[in-house]
């Protein structure tokens, strides 16, 4: 069966500090991945998505970068952190070649940027 | 890219009763919507989904209706539990073909 990992769960860090949020999925070869963030009473927005390695697309102008160095890994990076970077992040995975397929979340990142 | 609108923000409702959510979308082009349920500090789970070829689907004491005409979707969540309280999300299809866009979720509440 598929299972997909993210960690940190918490995460605070002072605004300018480096982030680094990993994510990976087993039991599946070469899904799409996809990072989003939840801001506290908000909707999910979508950040990132990467239909295979070293292929980044980005929804939104931001502070956030992402990597796939591998198939089933999905990291999410920033250089220095702003306040407004806070929020639930969280990393899906689906599989198929357009929508129309169930996307399955991840536990969740909840970073704090103090 | 898609814009999803949902409302309502916040909905209580008493156990037994029925529970609305209601989207609409703005790509005509769409064709596909799902419902994820988010219990709180967990990822979104998907409850049911729909395709643009069918006006309604049902699933237990869940269903979805499509109405394409008028682009919008509506969650219907008959004899309510208190365990279906938790953030529900509809979505669509972004642009990319990949992605979807989410509303911006309803709390909903079920008091016993």
């Amino acid at each position: 069966s598929q299972t997909i990992h993210q960690w940190p769960a918490t995460l605070v860090q002072p605004v300018g500090s480096p982030l680094s949020l990993e994510c990976t999925v087993e039991g599946t070869s070469n899904p799409n991945l996809y990072w989003y963030r939840q801001a506290a009473g908000r909707g999910l927005q979508l950040l990132f998505y990467s239909v295979g390695i070293g292929q980044i697309s980005s929804e939104v102008p931001q502070n956030l970068s992402a990597s796939r160095p591998q198939d089933r890994q999905f990291i999410l990076s920033s250089k220095k952190l702003l306040l407004s970077d806070s929020g639930f992040y969280l990393c899906a995975w689906s599989v198929g070649q357009a929508i129309g397929d169930e996307q399955f979340f991840g536990p969740g990142t909840r970073l704090t940027v103090l | 890219g898609e814009n999803v609108e949902q409302h309502p923000s916040t909905l209580s409702v008493q156990e037994g009763d029925s529970a609305v959510i209601k989207c609409t979308y703005s790509d005509s082009a769409s064709n596909y919507f799902p419902w994820y349920k988010q219990e709180l500090g967990k990822g979104p789970q998907l409850i049911i989904d729909i395709r643009s070829n069918v006006g309604e689907k049902k699933d237990q004491r869940i269903a979805v209706t499509l109405n394409k005409t008028a682009k919008h979707f509506s969650l219907h969540i008959t004899e309510t539990q208190p365990e279906d309280s938790a953030v529900y999300f509809c979505a669509a299809p972004s642009n990319s073909g990949y992605a979807l866009n989410f509303g911006k979720g309803t709390s909903l509440l079920v008091t016993p």
